[in-house]
């Protein structure tokens, strides 16, 4: 099984903050690489795929790059709604893991 | 639009079972698959496995085979996961995922609310 590490696993942020939150892969994944953010009691909702495409709908502010293993998002100027938590995902293959979380929390 | 709405909470006793429904809508059924994830309460997501709705085919993650069951029912639309041997550690709230490729890429766009199973003596 592949296995996604996230760090870190926690951090404070203020509004307007420059956010990064890496991702490695335990082997390569070439790109197949989704950024999700979870807010409290809801359902993840996808922010990233193919490791830096930005799904329709999610702000030009969340970025996400990498190829291999190491992989980052990176949200340009923190905004209220931002702080949740962010998972990465492998979709290269099954099982399809996902990282372990980041909290992003208010500084 | 699409929706995907899954059964109501559970509350089970150690040793039992639980069947959770994903019931979808505002697509062709059998175009897609679905992938179940859960979530203990505080912790991050598993993925437990997949199903294709269009044969039936699964694959489920090594530490829940033979404890898991996914099936689907195209006259109804809705996709079924049955866990088994409950256990205290299975306490969390499990998703249904209708999976869509983008490309190459596969992605989890498309959530259910989430059903939040407890196992409790």
């Amino acid at each position: 099984d592949i296995q996604m590490t996230q760090s870190p696993s926690s951090l404070s942020a203020s509004v307007g903050d420059r956010v990064t939150i890496t991702c490695r892969a335990s082997q390569s994944i070439s790109s197949y690489l989704n950024w999700y953010q979870q807010k409290i009691g809801k359902a993840p909702k996808l922010l990233i795929y193919g490791a830096s495409s930005l799904q329709s709908g999610v702000p030009s502010r969340f970025s996400g790059s990498g190829s291999g293993t190491d992989f980052t998002l990176t949200i340009s100027s923190l905004q209220p709604e931002d702080f949740a938590t962010y998972f990465c995902q492998q979709s290269y293959s099954t099982p399809r893991t996902f990282g372990q979380g980041t909290k992003v929390e208010i500084k | 639009q699409v929706q995907l709405v899954q059964s109501g909470g559970e509350v089970k006793k150690p040793g039992a079972s639980v069947k959770v429904s994903c019931k979808a809508s505002g697509y062709t059924f059998t175009s897609y698959g679905f992938s179940w994830v859960r979530q203990a309460p505080g912790q991050g997501l598993e993925w437990m496995g997949w199903i294709s709705a269009y044969n039936g085919n699964t694959n489920y993650a090594q530490n829940l085979q033979g404890r898991v069951t996914m099936t689907t029912d195209t006259s109804t639309s809705t996709a079924y996961m049955e866990l088994r041997s409950l256990r205290s550690d299975d306490t969390a709230v499990y998703y249904c995922v209708r999976e869509s490729a983008y490309g190459d890429y596969i992605v989890f766009y498309y959530w259910g609310q989430g059903t939040l199973v407890t196992v409790s003596s």
